[in-house]
This record gives C-alpha cells, structure tokens and sequence, in this order.
C-alpha cells in the first residue's frame, strides 16, 4: 500500500529566507507522481509542483523546487525567498497510475515579517 | 476555464434534513471526486467518477449519496447526517482518471455543520 509521511507537524520561516518541507513515502510502483499542494487558511487547495518519477531532473516552478531522491524515497520541497502569502498547510501526495491520491499529514508554513 | 466551483459555501443541517452539494467543471475533465477534510487533517476521498461512473466507493455511508448527471456535474445528496460528519467537503477534478494528466484540480469546499 501507498504511504506518504510528512515528519513536521509545523514549520516557521522568515520572510525572504528558505525553507524546506519533508515528505517520504512508500510505494512499490515504478511509474506514479509526487505533489505538493498548498492549502491557505479558509482558502482553496492549490497544486504547487509535481514530479513524475520517471524523470531524473527535479522539478521547479519558480520560487519552489523539489529534491526528489528516488532511491530513498524522499521528495522535499524548498521554498526560496519566502513571502507572507507561502504561509499555509503543505501536504505532500503521492499518486499511483491508478490516480487515487495518497496525502501525507501536512505541515503548517507559518511565515514571520 | 481553470476553475471548479462549490455550492453552497456553507451548509447547517439538522440530522434529519436531506440536503445536497455541487461541484461543477467546465475544463472538460472526465474523473470528479469527492473528499471530506477535518481541521489541520488532509483530505480523504470518499467517491470518485470516471466518465460520468462510480469507480471507487471508499466504504462512504450510505447516508452519503453521489451523482454525476454529466461530465461537468458532480454533486453529494445527504441524508440523515451524524454530527460527526461535519466537516469541509472538497470536489476536485482531473483530466483522465489514469495516466500522466491526473493532477487533480480543487474546489473551494462546502463546509457543512451538522446539528
């Protein structure tokens, strides 16, 4: 079965600085996709970045990257120059070829000026 | 259009009213789903549709009823609510239920509150 472990229940960061979000999972598939979506307080889930395992090089969508580690299964997302509108709760997912998305728990961004 | 919209925003019901969500896409998108979200929890999928069919049924209560009457249309009859089941519902869409464009899209959630 597909798991996706998030590690930190929450996490600060200061405005303009970097911070990094972890996330592991488990799954015995070769082909299936990662993602990291953001969901604001009172706001509407949005998809940050996604990655599909078959692609070596780690995917980056302006200020968000990843670092996908296929072997160790680990698929962090580093947010760059961080701004007030990033804090939210991040959950890592974790989708098969069969598309039922798996969530990790989520860790709450909170942003400080 | 990128968008998947929910009404209503909100919803109170008592335990014996029968109410009903809605969820619609206008991107063309041939699977919906369905998930409940609890505070600072992730989302659970209850129900999804594929080509307008019932594919997966996460052993949702029967007291939680879907229906897709099209492609763009997805909606969620409740009857006989607990309070247990309040929580925000999200609706969400993606292009095909398999393969490489199966990045689901979220609605904004109903939440709902029951009595």
């Amino acid at each position: 079965a597909q798991t996706v472990t998030q590690s930190q229940p929450e996490m600060s960061v200061q405005e303009a600085e970097t911070v990094t979000l972890s996330c592991t999972y488990d799954t015995s598939e070769s082909d299936y996709y990662l993602f990291w979506y953001k969901q604001p307080p009172s706001r509407q889930m949005i998809l940050v970045i996604r990655q599909e395992a078959y692609k070596q090089q780690n995917a980056t969508e302006n200020r968000f990257s990843v670092n996908f580690q296929k072997a160790a299964k680990s698929f962090s997302l580093k947010i760059s120059d961080s701004q007030l509108g990033d804090a939210a709760m991040y959950f890592c997912a974790l989708a098969e070829y069969g598309n039922k998305l798996v969530f990790g728990a989520g860790t709450i961004l909170r942003v400080k000026s | 259009d990128t968008e998947v919209t929910q009404t209503p925003k909100h919803l109170v019901m008592g335990m014996t009213n029968k109410k009903s969500l809605k969820c619609e896409q206008h991107m063309g998108h041939r699977a919906m789903y369905w998930y409940k979200q609890k505070a600072k929890k992730p989302p659970e999928l209850m129900f999804v549709y594929s080509y307008e069919k019932l594919s997966i049924n996460e052993s949702v209560p029967s007291r939680f009823s879907p229906e897709c009457p099209n492609s763009s249309l997805l909606n969620l009859h409740l009857h006989a609510l607990q309070p247990e089941d309040s929580a925000l519902y999200l609706c969400a869409s993606s292009q095909l239920p398999r393969g490489p464009y199966n990045e689901q899209f979220f609605g904004p959630g109903t939440r709902l509150t029951v009595l």
